[in-house]
């Protein structure tokens, strides 16, 4: 069992906005911990989409976005496109045990 | 090109151990801490641990304290991920990760291939 809990799936035509909700606890995200966010597309590796809450890298498109309040984090997705299609995860800090990640189980993303 | 690179996939059988290797190249391998992460068939992501390669200190996540390893060999830019005792459960992808403080506020920003273990009698 995840310490962040997400949706296991969402939803989404082509061009339609999604997001996709991370929820924590007064030990992690409630604590003021950064949210990240990450992108595995079948097959591949995580790759980092947001950090610091609502940060892009660069080369992650505009249509990502992130944000956090309280205890909870959000995805959101614009434009949705065929190629967003894979798991989403989301990931902060337990400050339990220096440096220990905390994620949470994942949502897959399908666009209809 | 800032890059991790794993080694190849391993079968074990239940009971013995793997040791995973994680090669990294283009940035000061000392510089960043490198973290572990499996990944079960079908299942999320699960974080075991990391090595802050300046000095070799670790951290394990509790589930696996007393049955995981973790190395570094600073001349290879290598870290490495032992696991003993293997079960059926511990079969996974298994990733490393670099995390980038700083800028990217403690992020896994580059990730390996992953490197699958099968554990099978």
């Amino acid at each position: 069992q995840s310490v962040l809990t997400q949706p296991p799936s969402v939803s989404g035509a082509p061009g339609q906005r999604v997001t996709i909700s991370c929820t924590g606890s007064s030990s992690d995200i409630g604590a003021g911990y950064d949210v990240y966010w990450y992108q595995q597309l079948p097959g591949t590796a995580p790759k980092l989409l947001i950090f610091g809450n609502s940060h892009r890298p660069s080369g992650v498109p505009d249509r990502f976005s992130g944000s956090k309040s309280g205890t909870s984090a959000s995805l959101a997705i614009t434009g949705l496109q065929a190629e967003d299609e894979g798991d989403y995860y989301c990931q902060s800090y337990d400050p339990s045990l220096s440096g220990s990640a905390v994620f949470g189980g994942g949502t897959k993303l399908t666009v209809l | 090109q800032v890059q991790l690179v794993q080694s190849g996939a391993e079968v074990e059988k239940p009971g013995a151990s793997v040791k995973v290797s994680c090669k990294a190249s283009g940035y000061s391998f000392t510089g960043y801490y490198l973290h572990w992460v499996r990944q079960a068939p079908g299942q999320g992501l699960e974080w075991m641990g990391r090595i802050n390669p300046n000095g070799g200190g670790t951290n394990y996540a509790h589930k696996f304290q007393g049955r995981v390893t973790m190395t570094r060999d600073t001349s290879i830019s290598t870290a490495y991920m032992e696991l003993s005792s293997l079960t059926s459960d511990d079969t996974a992808i298994y990733y490393c990760a670099r995390v980038s403080s700083g800028w990217y506020r403690d992020a896994f920003d580059i990730w390996g291939h992953g490197t699958m273990v099968t554990v099978s009698s």
